[in-house]
């Protein structure tokens, strides 16, 4: 398993600001997730970093609103751009490991930020 | 899209008691996860299961995976106050979702004392 940890672990922002979150893994990955989550419920992936690549983003998930960094294999950022009350949740980021149960995609998360936007 | 039902969405129960979380789909998996989150943290991954018809055992509790790998169990027998958390299960499918889980809607438990 991999080790992931997340700045900041929370945060208050106001409207119409912008919020850079990161993420940083103690081993090299080639594949990292960001992830919302609405606390109590389920997970929405907003899309995936590979190093050396622009980010993939999931229906609903657009690059002007949640521009995604991935400079190197242990570290990436995700930013809240623009912000509205409705962008208040939980951003979790995660990163796959492979071979350890017959060669399934697990994934390991990061404790997420918890966002609230006033 | 793959789907993944995972019922019941809420279970309260007293301590000792036993429980079955369940998830379901139409669509065939290569791997099912199962993840148990607290307040404040992140998914903590449990157990994946890979083969159809295979069962796993943590302590109390037992993972299945359906013969035809569409659908999974989690079964937590004599549940503690400790069990109490939201817990996940996740799909990994081939081919345009390489790499991807497709989660289900989460079930949160409490074991009451």
């Amino acid at each position: 398993s991999a080790v992931i940890s997340q700045k900041p672990s929370r945060d208050i922002c106001q409207r119409g600001t912008s919020l850079t979150i990161q993420c940083q893994v103690d081993s090299q990955v080639t594949m990292m997730f960001w992830y919302r989550q609405q606390p109590g419920q389920s997970l929405t992936l907003i899309a995936t970093a590979n190093q050396g690549s622009e980010a993939t983003y999931e229906s609903g998930f657009v690059i002007d609103k949640f521009p995604i960094s991935r400079p190197n294999l242990t570290f990436s950022t995700l930013t809240v751009s623009n912000m509205s009350p409705e962008d208040s949740s939980i951003y979790l980021c995660s990163v796959e490991s492979f071979g350890a149960s017959g060669g399934a995609n697990e994934q390991f998360f990061g404790p997420g930020t918890r966002l609230t936007v006033l | 899209t793959q789907l993944l039902e995972q019922s019941p969405q809420f279970l309260s129960i007293q301590e000792g008691e036993n429980l079955t979380v369940y998830c379901n789909s139409s669509s065939v998996f290569s791997s099912l996860q199962w993840y148990r989150q607290e307040p404040g943290e992140g998914p903590v991954l449990l157990v994946t299961v890979v083969t159809g018809g295979e069962v796993k055992k943590l302590k109390r509790l037992t993972f299945q995976f359906g013969d035809a790998r569409k659908d999974s169990s989690l079964h937590i027998t004599a549940a503690q106050p400790g069990d109490t958390g939201l817990y996940l299960c996740a799909g990994e499918g081939g081919g345009t979702s390489y790499g991807k889980l497709t989660f289900g809607q989460g079930t949160i438990l409490t074991v009451h004392p």
